[in-house]
């Protein structure tokens, strides 16, 4: 079946814009994780959704980063002023569900590449 | 919160040896371990894991260990062939809350 899709795939966007990312995750699946990977690094967790209900924002760096899910599938994550620090891979990742003391396996979108001019 | 540690952080192996990565982790109360393989300009893969229930998991020529007690993962590649290069990430999660934490990441070269 489809993967997990993002758009856009490339964005370059000038410092002080709004940019908006989408994540379009397995059918079916429950959960969805937006992180954010540097080149040479792992990635970085941002925030997660178990239906629309967004469970941890902790990992967003300041309130200029937002997300929502409001139907429970397609997630938007949001950079609003954009600064040349934002510049990274962001990578969005599905899981089958919710529940029990284990998670389920995560599977990780192509990304979107922003660059900040 | 968690902090995963991985070693080392490049590795380069002749064709047919075997690849060892190994990763430690800080919160007791993580239970979910998986690797992901990341080829270059590709999306992080899923190629193994394993849960604290159980202490070593096999699939063909990958192998993964868990310590609990010393809190250390392992990641074994047998028989290795010129396709296994790429980056190898460790990653560990709580059940509750699904978040994976990853390490740096090891870069392994396959010489044919």
């Amino acid at each position: 079946g489809a993967g997990v899709s993002q758009s856009p795939r490339y964005k370059v966007t000038k410092r002080g814009q709004d940019v908006a990312l989408r994540c379009d995750p397995i059918s079916g699946h429950v959960s969805l994780y937006w992180y954010r990977q540097a080149l040479g690094q792992g990635p970085e967790f941002l925030t997660y959704f178990n239906y629309e209900a967004q469970q941890d924002k902790s990992g967003l760096p300041n309130d200029r980063f937002s997300a929502e899910r409001p139907e429970g599938s397609i997630s938007t994550l949001t950079i609003q002023r954009t600064e040349q620090r934002d510049s990274a891979m962001y990578r969005c990742a599905s899981s089958l569900g919710v529940g029990g003391s284990m998670p389920y396996e995560q599977y990780f979108g192509p990304g979107t590449r922003l660059t900040v001019t | 919160g968690e902090n995963v540690e991985q070693h080392p952080s490049t590795l380069s192996v002749q064709e047919g040896d075997s690849a060892v990565i190994k990763c430690t982790y800080s919160d007791s109360a993580s239970n979910y371990f998986p690797w992901y393989k990341q080829e270059l300009g590709k999306r992080p893969q899923l190629i193994i894991d394993i849960r604290s229930n159980v202490g070593e998991k096999k699939d063909q020529r990958i192998a993964v260990t868990l310590n609990k007690t010393a809190k250390h993962f392992s990641l074994h590649i047998t028989e290795t062939q010129p396709e296994d290069s790429a980056v190898y990430f460790c990653a560990a999660s709580r059940g509750s809350q699904g978040n994976l934490i990853f390490g740096k990441g090891t870069k392994l070269s396959v010489k044919p």
